[in-house]
Parts: C-alpha cells; sequence; structure tokens
C-alpha cells in the first residue's frame, strides 16, 4: 500500500496561475480532506470530502476548488494563486467509521 | 475563534525527562482526541488517541490524559529521548461528519 500521494512535492507559481495539486489513496477511505500548514498555525482545514460527489468547505476555502470524482482521487485547485497561498499543503484520509487521519507527505507551494 | 488552544509552543527536557504538552477546547461535538508527531519534510503521524468516554490511555512511554469536565487533554512522553525531538499536535476530530480542527504546535527538544 502507498498510503496516501500527493504530488508535486514542490512547486513555485507567479501571482495568477492557477494549478493542481493532486492526492490519491489507496485505501478505500470514504473521507479525504486537504489541510494548509503555515508556521505556528498548525494546519487549518480547507477542504473535505465525505465521500465521491461530496464536498464541503472547511476553515480557509477561499481561493480553493475541489472535486471527488472518484473514492481514490482529490485534487485541489488554485484558481489564481496569490502570495498568502505560500504554503505547505497536506493532503489526509481516514476510514468512515475511524478517526485516525493518514497524511500525505506533502506539497511545498511558493507563490511569487 | 480558535476552537483548541495548545501549549506550551515550545518545550526543551533533557533525556530520560517528562515532556507534557496540554490542549484546552471548547467545543464539545467532537468524538475523537488525537495526538499526531510531525518530523521536518514529513507529514504528521498519528502518535496516540483518545475517545471521550475514557480518561486515560497508554501505548508504551506515551499517555493521553483527558479531563471532559474541564475540557482538557494532555499528552504524556515517558522517559523522553532524542529522537522524540519532533512538532506534536493536538486535534480534535468529529468521525461522524467532516470537521477537524488541530492546535498550533508543538516544538520538542530533547537534549542529550
Amino acid at each position: 500500500n502507498a498510503g496516501v500521494t500527493q504530488t508535486p512535492k514542490f512547486q513555485v507559481l507567479k501571482t495568477g496561475q492557477s494549478m493542481t495539486l493532486q492526492c490519491a489513496q489507496d485505501m478505500n477511505h470514504e473521507y479525504m480532506s486537504w489541510y494548509r500548514q503555515d508556521p505556528g498555525m498548525g494546519l487549518r482545514l480547507i477542504h473535505y470530502s465525505v465521500g465521491a460527489g461530496i464536498t464541503d468547505q472547511g476553515e480557509v476555502p477561499n481561493g480553493y476548488n475541489v472535486s471527488r470524482s472518484t473514492t481514490e482521487d482529490f485534487p485541489l485547485r488554485l484558481l489564481s494563486a496569490a502570495p498568502s497561498q505560500t504554503s505547505v499543503y497536506f493532503c489526509a484520509s481516514r476510514s468512515d467509521r475511524r478517526g485516525e487521519l493518514f497524511f500525505g507527505e506533502g506539497s511545498r507551494l511558493t507563490v511569487l | 475563534q480558535q476552537q483548541v488552544k495548545q501549549s506550551p509552543q515550545s518545550l526543551i527536557v533533557q533525556k530520560g525527562g517528562i515532556s507534557i504538552i496540554n490542549c484546552a477546547y471548547e467545543n464539545t461535538a467532537f468524538d475523537y482526541f488525537p495526538w499526531y508527531q510531525q518530523f521536518p519534510g514529513k507529514g504528521p503521524a498519528l502518535l496516540i488517541a483518545i475517545r471521550p468516554d475514557v480518561s486515560e490511555k497508554k501505548e508504551g512511554r506515551f499517555t493521553i490524559s483527558f479531563n471532559k469536565s474541564a475540557k482538557q487533554f494532555s499528552l504524556h512522553i515517558m522517559d523522553s529521548q532524542p529522537g522524540d525531538s519532533a512538532t506534536y499536535f493536538c486535534a480534535l476530530i468529529n468521525t461522524n461528519a467532516g470537521k477537524s480542527t488541530f492546535g498550533d504546535g508543538t516544538t520538542l527538544t530533547v537534549k542529550p
């Protein structure tokens, strides 16, 4: 099992560009989520999904879009990148009945 | 409004000592209280977790103490080792919905 796989690991964007962070899990987990981690601020929930076709907003959703067409994949789209979106992004998944979140290795994004 | 307050922000402990990290929360809608350990450049990994119907859980050198009435829970690391040096996050998880919230993190340094 690969667990939760995120790509790319590093990305540099210019202000206004768009991009998609990919997340895939092979554990057949119903729940998937995206977090951003900034220094001294812990992990903040951006969007989450409780199953294919179902998504909802977290704490800091502005500027990000998600979709969940399959159980395995949960991409995060930045529509028009801003310097404030410079951060490390983590994707996580968990089984519907258990609380343990499994995290990917993270994607470090820099917006110039 | 921050739903969980974690303290201290940083902690330095001598090898063999006890490390204690605390979290206080306000919203009682959560039913799973984990602690995550994160090493630099890696995603967070579950260390230990507790449900609110239990007051204490021990796994090896790691113990969670949970005080439901005070809305507090803490992580105790006994016989701290240099390999325990990492950032620790408490979290609140609602396993019946999608919401989760994390503390701001505690950077633990164990000196040899």
